[in-house]
């Protein structure tokens, strides 16, 4: 089974900082997913980005931008210019591409994003 | 409709006594999954559903726990007879056949006490 880790509980960055959420998977498959989430204390997932396996560019979203590193099985985000509203919970998550493996998702453990002003 | 749906958003349990939880996916979509999220944040999958069939039910505990998603009804999930530990969120997620990145559109939630 695909197992995805995230090995910082809790970040903390300043206001208009920069801050990186790490997450590392273990796959033996070739075609997969890979999508951050957000999830602040009402709980509803919300998601950030979201990056195909086979696509060598990263993917972007305004200030969200990821580092896919498809050989170390390596998936960071990066929050630039960080606001107060980014302050969540953060799940990294992977999926796979096979309809037939089940296809459900993976979750990591979480990061804690607190945002200082 | 446009969103997941889930009701209630809370449900608050005795110990050993039934919970029912429902879930309606977004119009159109054929997959529907079930996970838990513990108080720790771990998200668990309990089970899954391609229309109304049973797509995978590894996550699903053997004992107490069944689900349905029946022809134009809600998808449910029933605790039978619940215990302190079942005290989670629960949320429903749905997705397109052969989407585009396989993305799953989740619910709200519905958090369940067990008391």
């Amino acid at each position: 089974a695909q197992t995805v880790t995230q090995s910082q509980p809790e970040m903390s960055v300043q206001e208009a900082e920069t801050v990186t959420l790490s997450c590392t998977y273990d796959t033996s498959e070739s075609d997969y997913y890979l999508f951050w989430y957000k999830q602040p204390p009402s709980r509803q997932m919300i998601l950030v980005i979201r990056q195909e396996a086979y696509k060598q560019q990263n993917a972007t979203e305004n200030r969200f931008s990821v580092n896919f590193q498809k050989a170390a099985k390596s998936f960071s985000l990066k929050i630039s210019d960080s606001q107060l509203g980014d302050a969540a919970m953060y799940f990294c998550a992977y999926r796979s591409a096979y309809i037939d493996t089940g296809n459900q998702f993976y979750f990591g453990t979480g990061t804690s994003l607190t945002v200082i002003p | 409709g446009e969103e997941v749906a889930q009701t209630p958003k809370h449900l608050v349990r005795g110990e050993g006594q039934k919970a029912k939880l429902y879930c309606a996916p977004i119009k159109g979509h054929s997959y529907v999954f079930w996970y838990q999220q513990v108080l720790k944040n771990e998200f668990k999958f309990l089970i899954s559903f391609q229309n109304e069939n049973v797509f995978d039910e590894t996550g699903m505990p053997k004992e107490r726990f069944s689900a349905k998603c029946l022809p134009n009804s809600p998808c449910s999930l029933e605790i039978q007879a619940t215990k302190l530990e079942d005290s989670a969120v629960y949320f429903c997620a749905s997705s397109q056949y052969r989407s585009r990145y396989n993305e799953q559109f989740f619910g709200p939630g519905t958090r369940l006490t067990v008391l």
